[in-house]
């Protein structure tokens, strides 16, 4: 089975600090993805990557940056976290275009 | 915006079939249906996908009608851990991957 692992399920952090939020892939997989979801919003992407140092900006990208060094790791960096930025984290990824997600298990940030 | 309807909730008695009904009257030619599930605290899981045909697999069937306005999923025997909110989502072939998750479908079954 393809695992997506997120490295934290809990974050707490204080407003003005720099975050990284951590996903890494088993499978070889193309396409790596970083949604938030809140609740009455559902599920909006943030960014997405389709190879290694390629990255593309999805619906709510402002805040945010994101890396990718290696194939198997997707990194999501809060520059300066901001209150708004409390939300569940959810990275995930899939081997080409039309096939299925699949999603990590989240990290629940918290910024104070 | 999501460009499918769901009802906000449905509840199902275990061992009976759950089907979970959605709405996509706006769908266009090459927009596949897919189904995922949230189970609480966790992350999505994909459930089945389908163009036009009838799918089914080891977790659920898929039925899309001839106009391909709507569908159902539809798990068999449902249990206790198949208690979720379930998403319908329409997909476009070779499209961007800015999948838009609506509210889905919170299913509880009961025992």
């Amino acid at each position: 089975d393809v695992k997506v692992t997120q490295s934290s399920r809990y974050l707490v952090k204080r407003t003005g600090e720099k975050v990284f939020l951590e996903c890494v892939q088993d499978m070889d997989h193309e396409n790596m993805f970083w949604y938030r979801q809140d609740p009455g919003l559902g599920l909006r992407l943030i960014y997405f990557s389709y190879d290694v140092k390629m990255k593309e900006k999805g619906d709510i990208p402002e805040g945010y940056s994101v890396s990718r060094e290696k194939k198997e790791r997707f990194s999501l960096i809060l520059e300066s976290a901001s209150t708004n930025q409390t939300s569940m984290y959810l990275c995930a990824s899939n081997p080409g275009w039309n096939s299925p997600l699949h999603f990590g298990n989240g990290t629940r940030l918290t910024v104070t | 915006d999501a460009k499918t309807t769901q009802p906000p909730s449905m509840d199902c008695a275990e061992g009976r079939a759950a089907n979970l009904p959605c709405n996509h009257s706006t769908i266009s030619g090459n927009e596949y249906v897919y189904w995922y599930r949230q189970i609480h605290s966790q992350g999505p899981q994909y459930i089945i996908h389908g163009l036009k045909n009838n799918e089914t697999n080891e977790m659920a069937s898929l039925i899309i009608t001839e106009d391909r306005k709507s569908s159902t999923l539809i798990l068999p025997h449902a249990t206790l851990r198949d208690t979720a909110v379930y998403y319908c989502i329409v997909r476009t072939q070779g499209g961007s991957e800015k999948l838009v998750f609506g509210k889905g479908t919170k299913l509880t079954v009961n025992p």
